[in-house]
């Protein structure tokens, strides 16, 4: 069974660090693009960032770029996500998704609450 | 950035009738040079994540039930449930993965009539 657990969620104060990791199962990771996708409070879904089989490609949504960096290790079958100087409008749930094909997301996993606040 | 734009934001429909959901793409995600459109609809149950329900605009992913179909092409595309069952209650989404930024429309709420 494809598996996708994430785990390092947690309270951060604004400005603080976070870093996500997502342990992946079930599947050849890596022969897949992985991503991450994050949906606020009563929100919408919003992608963040995707990662190349190897590492080598990586693409970011603009209002994280130059603080959040995706990254793998495909030896450990997971993907990370670290996120830096954190503001409240990151609060969301993230979630850690295989990326198919050409661009749409199966599976994804449970999700892990990132909460930004004082 | 290509705005997915979905209506209605909620829908009411009764058990075992039709119900249909829009989405509209902001600039075309047919590609050419091979003739598909780069979209994909999802299905988001309460405190579950998202469960791919159908890509390339029309094709059902593997287990999920024939009552679900999904049609359009260019910039207007529409995820119909041809008979609504109850497990069916959820909000749907669209999501474009034609370019970076993916984007995704802002939901549909589907509920029992």
């Amino acid at each position: 069974e494809v598996q996708l657990v994430e785990s390092g969620g947690g309270l951060v104060q604004p400005g603080g660090s976070l870093r996500l990791s997502c342990a992946a199962s079930g599947f050849t990771f890596s022969n897949y693009w992985m991503g991450w996708v994050r949906q606020a409070p009563g929100k919408g879904l919003e992608w963040v960032a995707n990662i190349k089989q190897d590492g080598s490609e990586k693409y970011y949504v603009d209002s994280v770029k130059g603080r959040y960096t995706i990254s793998r290790d495909n030896a450990r079958k997971s993907l990370y996500l670290q996120m830096n100087s954190l503001r409240a409008e990151d609060t969301a749930v993230y979630y850690c998704a295989r990326v198919l094909l050409s661009g749409w997301f199966d599976p994804w996993g449970q999700g892990t609450l990132v909460t930004v606040s004082s | 950035d290509i705005v997915m734009t979905q209506s209605p934001d909620s829908l009411a429909v009764s058990l075992g009738e039709r119900a249909t959901i829009n989405c509209k793409s902001s600039q075309s995600v047919l590609y050419s040079s091979n003739n598909k459109n780069y979209l994909a609809w999802y299905q988001q149950k309460p405190g579950q994540p998202p469960k791919l329900l159908i890509y390339w605009a029309s094709t059902r992913e593997s287990g999920v039930p024939d009552r679900f179909s999904g049609s359009g092409s260019g910039t207007n595309f529409t995820l119909t449930i041809s008979s609504l069952q109850a497990e069916d209650v959820a909000v749907y989404y669209c999501q474009q993965y034609y370019t970076t930024p993916y984007t995704f429309g802002q939901g549909t709420k589907l509920e029992i009539k």
